[in-house]
């Protein structure tokens, strides 16, 4: 099926630093999501995005729609321990139409030390 | 509050049985959706439904099967002839139209002993 590569796929980083993840794909996508996880529990979506180019900011996260549609990228400013968890980037393929079927990244878990 | 809920939240089956797990949602929403996650791995959908009576397979289909009645409701049925059923189930639903991301459950863990 179709992929999406997600990077990087573990951060271990100190309390305060910024982080950076993205996702890319050889296909071409209307719409990229980025979700939160925390253990044993379900995805928060925490950005959606649905244009080209789109940069959007949910509090200290930013994401971006690439302007190719084939990639996209989230950056947490000033981490904080809360943030712990597993973040997944998801896309809608244009050939997907409106099922509104999801491709999945691997994910990307991240650590922060206090 | 609106929300979908899932249960059992831990379930266990011995081989060669099914179980059924389930996925109730008062949002609303006409589509509803079954992923399978495993460890390091990215969710992958098993099947999916846009409207009542109606249901299509996702990628990973073969073992499971789904039932959609009622327009709150999308069980899965783990059957026997899924080969390593154990991993952490999730449903999710959303509104249908535009590009609207999915609100998922806190999801089933199936252990196979």
């Amino acid at each position: 099926g179709q992929q999406l590569n997600q990077s990087p796929q573990s951060m271990f980083i100190q309390e305060g630093e910024d982080v950076s993840m993205n996702c890319t794909s050889s296909s071409i996508f209307n719409t990229w999501l980025w979700y939160k996880q925390d253990p044993g529990e379900g995805p928060v979506l925490l950005i959606a995005l649905y244009k080209a180019g789109e940069l959007t900011s949910n509090g200290r996260l930013t994401a971006q729609f690439g302007i190719t549609r084939k990639d996209s990228f989230l950056n947490i400013s000033a981490s904080i321990p809360s943030d712990v968890g597993i973040y997944f980037c998801a896309g809608q393929l244009i050939v997907s139409g409106n099922t509104g079927k999801l491709i999945f990244g691997q994910g990307t878990t991240l650590q922060v030390k206090p | 509050d609106g929300g979908i809920t899932q249960s059992p939240k831990y379930l266990f089956r011995k081989e060669g049985q099914n179980v059924t797990l389930s996925c109730e949602q008062n949002l609303n929403h006409d589509a509803m959706y079954w992923y399978r996650q495993d460890p390091g791995q990215g969710l992958r959908l098993i099947y999916y439904s846009q409207i009542v009576n109606d249901f299509q397979k996702g990628d990973i289909a073969e073992g499971y099967s789904v039932s959609r009645e009622k327009k709150e409701s999308f069980p899965l049925t783990v059957t026997s002839a899924q080969k390593n059923p154990t991993a952490f189930y999730l449903c999710a639903s959303r509104r249908t139209g535009l590009n609207y991301g999915y609100t998922f459950g806190s999801g089933t863990r199936l252990t196979v002993v």
